[in-house]
């Protein structure tokens, strides 16, 4: 399978417990996306990578959330002191280099639930 | 703020019959208009990306519009079938260098054999 993966699918954790989230993009994207999709809503863009650097963060990302992508392939998205309110769906996509309104191909996620 | 806005926000249509929804979306700085089609527990599938005004795009009985002057897409389906079923998103992306995707909440798509 060349898609876009996630790992784990799903994770339970307990409220001040961290997590981390694996991200594998396709192999020749060097574009990352992580959004977080909460009931009822769309998913919200959180931070994006090119290759190895961080280009850009939504204010939804607050401290206790952090990303890396350190050899610019897969990513991580870290959580902190769960709490609740972080309980969603975490969406990673990538997709192509070069400029143009490239499509983003999406994995399948990981549900979180914050017990 | 770039608000994406999805209607309606479930439909329910009979197999064979036709249907179409829309999606508005704020028309300054406009870059893009992605959309998605995403079944329960699969990844969301890219359906269609467009950025000219006027632009049509299709594949197989689903169809796209844009309309960039006033804001708003709207997604066909020709002779809805069970395997249709799905939330449909549309998602928007802004000029100035911003790569992220802005979401509208969808629409639920439920296809009555």
């Amino acid at each position: 399978d060349t898609g876009v993966s996630q790992d784990p699918r799903h994770k339970i954790t307990k409220r001040g417990q961290n997590v981390t989230f694996r991200c594998d993009p396709i192999s020749e994207h060097n574009r990352l996306y992580w959004y977080r999709q909460t009931l009822g809503q769309g998913p919200e863009f959180l931070t994006y990578f090119q290759n190895e650097v961080q280009l850009e963060k939504s204010r939804l990302l607050s401290d206790r959330f952090s990303a890396e992508r350190p050899k610019g392939s897969f990513s991580t998205l870290e959580i902190q002191r769960t709490e609740q309110g972080d309980s969603a769906m975490y969406l990673c996509a990538s997709r192509q280099p070069g400029p143009g309104a490239n499509e983003q191909f999406f994995g399948p996620g990981t549900r979180l639930t914050v017990l | 703020i770039l608000n994406v806005e999805q209607s309606p926000q479930s439909l329910h249509v009979q197999e064979g019959d036709s249907t179409n929804f829309t999606c508005s979306f704020p028309s300054s700085n406009f870059y893009a208009l992605h959309w998605y089609r995403w079944e329960t527990a699969k990844s969301p599938e890219a359906l269609f990306v467009m950025t000219l005004n006027g632009d049509e795009k299709k594949k197989g009985r689903i169809s796209a519009t844009l309309n960039t002057k006033e804001g708003y897409s709207y997604l066909y389906i020709k002779g809805s079938q069970p395997e249709d079923s799905a939330t449909y998103l549309c998602a928007s992306r802004s000029g100035g260098g911003a790569d992220g995707l802005t979401f509208g909440k969808g629409t639920h798509l439920i296809i009555q054999p």
